[in-house]
């Protein structure tokens, strides 16, 4: 199975703080296809998880603009550009290429 | 709006069986897979499986073959996971999502205790 390893399991920061998560897989996630499906969710506390980024760097539509999403083969990075009080919780990322498909542990955010 | 519900909470006992439903809405319900994942207590997500809503054929992850059963009631949008012979370990809160996983269920919590 696919090893996704995130770091750092967890970050505390200010609000206004800019937040760096880092998702690494044990092979390359670009499909056949030509489709990298890396994806990031976040999971509020008490909540189900939500959906952020899909394939790298797509966001959805509900997503604010402060998230962006990076990377390649085995390497990605979710960003936000200023942390909110909203964005607290634990984020995930997940690869979508080979089955099963594959969870890292997670990144909990806190406000400092 | 496309929405997941699932059943409720569930208290069983070591060697029962339980079945958890998940109903979609706002979208062609056989147009999309239905992946299921597992979040023990204080941990992690786990993938499960899926099944493909249009033809009703299951895949499982390893971890997840022979008590786990993936099912449909399609006429009613309604993905079920099934799990016999309960134990311990299966305690847990249970997601389905749609495939993609753009869209999650709030979760079933399921209490494994004798």
């Amino acid at each position: 199975d696919v090893v996704m390893t995130q770091t750092p399991v967890s970050l505390s920061l200010a609000i206004g703080q800019p937040a760096s998560i880092s998702c690494k897989s044990s092979q390359s996630l670009l499909g056949t296809s030509g489709k990298t499906f890396l994806n990031w969710i976040l999971q509020r506390p008490g909540q189900s998880p939500k959906r952020l980024i899909y394939q790298v760097s797509k966001l959805y539509s509900e997503v604010p603009d402060r998230f962006s999403g990076s990377g390649s083969e085995t390497e990605f990075t979710l960003k936000i550009s200023r942390v909110e009080a909203e964005d607290l919780g634990v984020y995930y990322c997940w690869q979508g290429t080979h089955f099963p498909y594959t969870f890292g542990a997670g990144t909990k955010l806190e406000l400092k | 709006q496309i929405q997941l519900v699932q059943s409720g909470p569930e208290l069983k006992k070591p060697g029962e069986s339980v079945k958890i439903s998940c109903k979609a809405s706002g979208y062609t319900f056989t147009n999309y897979g239905m992946y299921w994942v597992k979040q023990a207590p204080g941990q992690g997500l786990q993938y499960m499986g899926w099944i493909n809503t249009e033809t009703g054929k299951p895949t499982y992850a390893d971890d997840f073959k022979g008590r786990f059963v993936f099912f449909l009631e399609t006429s009613a949008s309604t993905a079920y996971l099934q799990i016999n012979n309960l134990k311990n370990e299966d305690m847990a809160t249970y997601f389905c999502a749609r495939g993609g996983a753009a869209w999650w269920g709030q979760g079933t919590l399921v209490t494994v205790s004798s």
